[in-house]
């Protein structure tokens, strides 16, 4: 089974700063890779798919790189209400769908 | 406008079923390239893939859940349902189910608002 690494688990951050947060795949995934962001009490959004494609109507300061086993998440210039928890997803290999232990971003 | 929510009981005994209703809109689940999943997230940790069902009505299971749990449609209604057997307190949490397509892989682009349940006694 495909297994997901996060790193880091947690960061601390301030508004403006530019955050980078990756995803290891145990295996190669080629671009199978997707990006979702929690705010507690919410469900989940998606940010991200095929590691690079921005979801409609999120901002363009969320952009994803990445193919194989390693993937990471930038968000350029951090806002207030991206203060939240990240998880990669894979889509390559039963089981299908799953997800990374997360990264909560926080100040 | 694609929307779903999720149903079912907010409290349940642990060694009773959880059977939960996703109630979705706007997509059809009787066509292939299309498909609905559930997910969780426990409290304090992180999200957790349960069941997938395709357009086809072909399904996947977490493998570590996969002999508890049953995913299926009613397309007339459009829904899906899931249940859980034999419920413990580690399966508190809140369930979600989400809507993919396959573009550049099964990713959920909508998502319902979630249900709590808690297992106690």
């Amino acid at each position: 089974d495909i297994q997901l690494t996060q790193s880091p688990s947690f960061l601390s951050a301030s508004v403006g700063d530019r955050v980078t947060i990756t995803c290891r795949a145990s295996q190669a995934i080629s671009n199978f890779l997707a990006w979702y962001q929690q705010k507690p009490g919410k469900a989940p959004t998606l940010l991200i798919y095929a590691a690079s494609t921005l979801q409609s109507g999120v901002p363009s300061r969320f952009s994803g790189s990445g193919s194989g086993t390693e993937f990471t998440l930038t968000i350029s210039s951090l806002q207030p209400e991206d203060f939240a928890t990240y998880y990669c997803q894979q889509l390559k290999s039963d089981p299908l769908f799953t997800f990374g232990p997360g990264t909560k971003v926080d100040i | 406008q694609i929307t779903l929510k999720e149903s079912g009981p907010t409290l349940v005994k642990p060694t009773q079923t959880l059977t939960l209703t996703c109630t979705f809109s706007g997509f059809s689940l009787s066509t292939s390239g299309v498909g609905v999943g559930w997910i969780r997230l426990p409290p304090g940790k992180a999200l957790e893939w349960l069941a997938y069902i395709y357009g086809n009505d072909d399904r996947r299971y977490s493998p570590s859940l996969k002999s508890r749990l049953s995913i299926s449609k009613d397309t007339s209604k459009n829904q899906v349902v899931l249940t859980m057997t034999n419920m413990d307190p580690v399966d508190t949490a809140t369930y979600y189910c989400a809507h993919s397509i396959f573009s550049g892989g099964w990713h959920f682009d909508y998502w319902g608002q979630g249900t709590p349940v808690t297992v106690s006694s």
